[in-house]
């Protein structure tokens, strides 16, 4: 079955960085964009970034513009989310999503479980 | 930025009544690129409808999407009681993809 597992949330300092991961399973990943979103706790989602099926296209919220960066390794069926000089207002949930279908994107389906990331000193 | 506006914030009903949610997109969503979820407490989103009207794989027939340009609505037409949690709608006719704010469906 189509799988995404999250790893690397944790408690981090502002300024820190953290590299989020996730691993997908039970599908062709390289025929697919993939995105991060997150979720503040209690509060509502926001798509922080989304990159093509090849890793060549990439898309970032202005939330996250210059601090976060998003890349994957098709051989690995892996996603990434470098995240630098990170701030109190980057404690949310983490999730990685699959990206529509193989012939057209917009929509999540499905959605990893999610990496808890907590900014604080 | 496309901004979607959700309404309304919360919805009380009982089980058995018809759920209508409405999102409003600040501009024309393109192609009418809408898509709705659900969420329940401490899990992951999970999508019900995708390009305005259809149904992801395994959703039920009480759930409906219809709405074109900037207004879109998901109808649950006789709510069961599994279906009280949160749903969200989300645009991807730009090129930045974006939520509304959420309605909660709560038990009145």
């Amino acid at each position: 079955q189509v799988q995404l597992v999250e790893s690397g949330g944790g408690l981090v300092k502002p300024g820190g960085s953290l590299r989020l991961s996730c691993a997908a399973s039970g599908f062709t990943f390289n025929n697919y964009y993939m995105t991060w979103i997150r979720q503040i706790p209690g509060k509502g989602l926001e798509c922080l970034s989304y990159i093509s099926s090849s890793g060549t296209y990439t898309i970032y919220a202005d939330s996250v513009k210059g601090r976060f960066t998003i890349s994957r390794d098709n051989a690995k069926k892996s996603l990434y989310l470098q995240m630098n000089s990170l701030r109190a207002d980057d404690t949310a949930m983490y999730y990685c999503a699959r990206v529509g279908n193989v012939y057209k994107v917009g929509w999540f389906d499905p959605w990893g479980q999610g990496t808890l990331v907590t900014v604080s000193s | 930025e496309i901004v979607l506006t959700q309404s309304p914030a919360t919805l009380s009903l009982s089980p058995g009544e018809r759920a209508t949610l409405s999102c409003g997109a600040s501009q024309s969503v393109s192609d009418n690129y809408v898509a709705w979820y659900q969420q329940k407490p401490g899990l992951a989103p999970r999508l019900l409808i995708y390009d305005a009207s259809t149904r992801a794989t395994g959703i039920p027939d009480r759930f409906s999407g219809s709405g074109s340009g900037t207004d879109f609505t998901l109808t649950i037409s006789r709510l069961e009681p599994e279906d009280f949690a949160v749903y969200y709608c989300q645009q991807y006719g730009d090129s930045l993809w974006t939520f509304g704010h959420g309605t909660k469906v709560e038990i009145k």
